[in-house]
This record gives structure tokens, sequence and C-alpha cells, in this order.
């Protein structure tokens, strides 16, 4: 089976642009989650979709948003982007949501200039 | 404030020796997990413990989980060098909070 992949693996862009980020779950897993690491606030996590639903979100503002389509491949936007959002974000998948296995991407590392 | 405190945060062992990581959280939480992360690589799941009094082994890595005392303990056997990684925990509260707090990471050196 294939794993779970990630696009861009590399991105920069400058303040005040968007990004959009794009997560492939393992076929079958219906559950996709997203993170954001960095080195001053660690691991955090930022939203979680089931079966085209958002049914978590972290502490993040509204310029992060994301999505699941039907075949639970998820994409995550973040607007007006700031120097702070350079980081590592994270996709993970899982059969479904709560407490099973999930199995992480190779992340996409964003640096805003 | 909701905490999720590991210790320590860096810890350098001989091989052959045994260790403990302690996960220590701040609110009640049936639900923990652990991660390891190598440099510059993304995370890989070990454990999820969903209960009270939950233990799993994989190889030398055993983790155990304690809700009355809001502790989860990642115990290495015998380390050898291939283990040297950074280890984190993470307490789910989505069921409640919309939230999964991570620890700061155990940085684990192991010397051969």
């Amino acid at each position: 089976k294939a794993g779970v992949t990630q696009t861009p693996r590399y991105l920069i862009k400058t303040r005040g642009q968007q990004v959009t980020l794009s997560c492939s779950p393992i076929s079958g897993h219906r559950s996709v989650s997203w993170y954001q690491q960095t080195p001053g606030q660690g691991l955090q996590f930022l939203f979680e979709y089931f079966s085209e639903t958002q049914r978590n979100k972290g502490n993040f503002p509204g310029r992060f948003s994301g999505r699941q389509f039907s075949n639970s491949r998820s994409e995550m936007n973040v607007s007006t982007l700031e120097l702070g959002d350079s980081a590592l974000y994270l996709c993970a998948s899982s059969l479904n949501q709560g407490g099973d296995t999930q199995y992480f991407g190779p992340g996409t590392r964003l640096t805003v200039l | 404030e909701l905490k999720v405190e590991q210790n320590p945060l860096f810890l350098s062992m001989q091989e052959g020796k045994n260790y403990t990581i302690y996960c220590n959280y701040s609110t009640t939480s049936d639900r923990l997990y652990w991660y390891r992360q190598d440099p510059g690589k993304s995370l890989e799941s070990l454990f999820v413990l969903l209960s009270n009094g939950a233990v799993k082994q994989e190889g030398r890595l055993m983790a155990s989980l304690d809700t009355k005392a809001r502790l989860s303990t990642l115990h290495i056997t015998a380390a050898v060098h291939d283990l040297s990684a950074t280890y984190f925990c993470a307490v789910d509260i989505r069921n409640r909070d919309d939230k999964i707090i991570f620890g700061k990471g155990t940085r684990l050196h192991i010397l051969p």
C-alpha cells in the first residue's frame, strides 16, 4: 500500500500570499489530520477531517482552513501568510477518527519571506 | 492552562541501559499517543493508549498510561543506537475541547 503523500514538499512564499497544501491519505483511510511544527511552538494540532466534514479544529486563526474531498484527499489553505507561518506542515491519515493509529506523510516545509 | 510536560527533555545514555521517559498532563484524558521523530523526518506513531492501565510493547519500547495520575511512561529496555530520536507524547481531548496537545519532546541520544 502506498503511504501518505503530501505535495509540494517544499514551498517558498512571501508575506501576504496564500498557499494550498495537499495530502493524499492511505487508500481506505477516511480520517485526515493536519499538524504544524515549528521550533518555537513545537507540534500543534490544526484540524481533523472525516467523511468530508471538519470534526475538530485547533487553536488557529481563521486564515487556516481546509477541506476534504469525497476520495478522502485533503487540502489545507493558509491565506495572508505571515512570517510566523513558516513551519513543517504534517498530514496524517487513519482508518477512522478517534484513537486509531495515524500514519504521517513526509510533510511540506513552508518558508514565508 | 492545559499542559503536557515531558521529562527529561534531553537524554544521553549508553547502549544496553534501561531508561524511562515521563509524560505528565494537567487535564483528564484517556487517550494518549507516543510518536517518534528522526532528525529532518516526519512523525512515526509508536503507541496508542486508550484506557487507564493500558500497556503496549513493541520491541525494546513499552508504554503505559495511568489516567488517575495523569501520567504516561515510555520505557526503553537495553537501548540500542537505532533508538536515537526525539520522542513526543500527545494528549487527545478532541472529544470535548478540539485539541491534541503535544509535549515538547525528549531528544534521546544513545551512545554506542
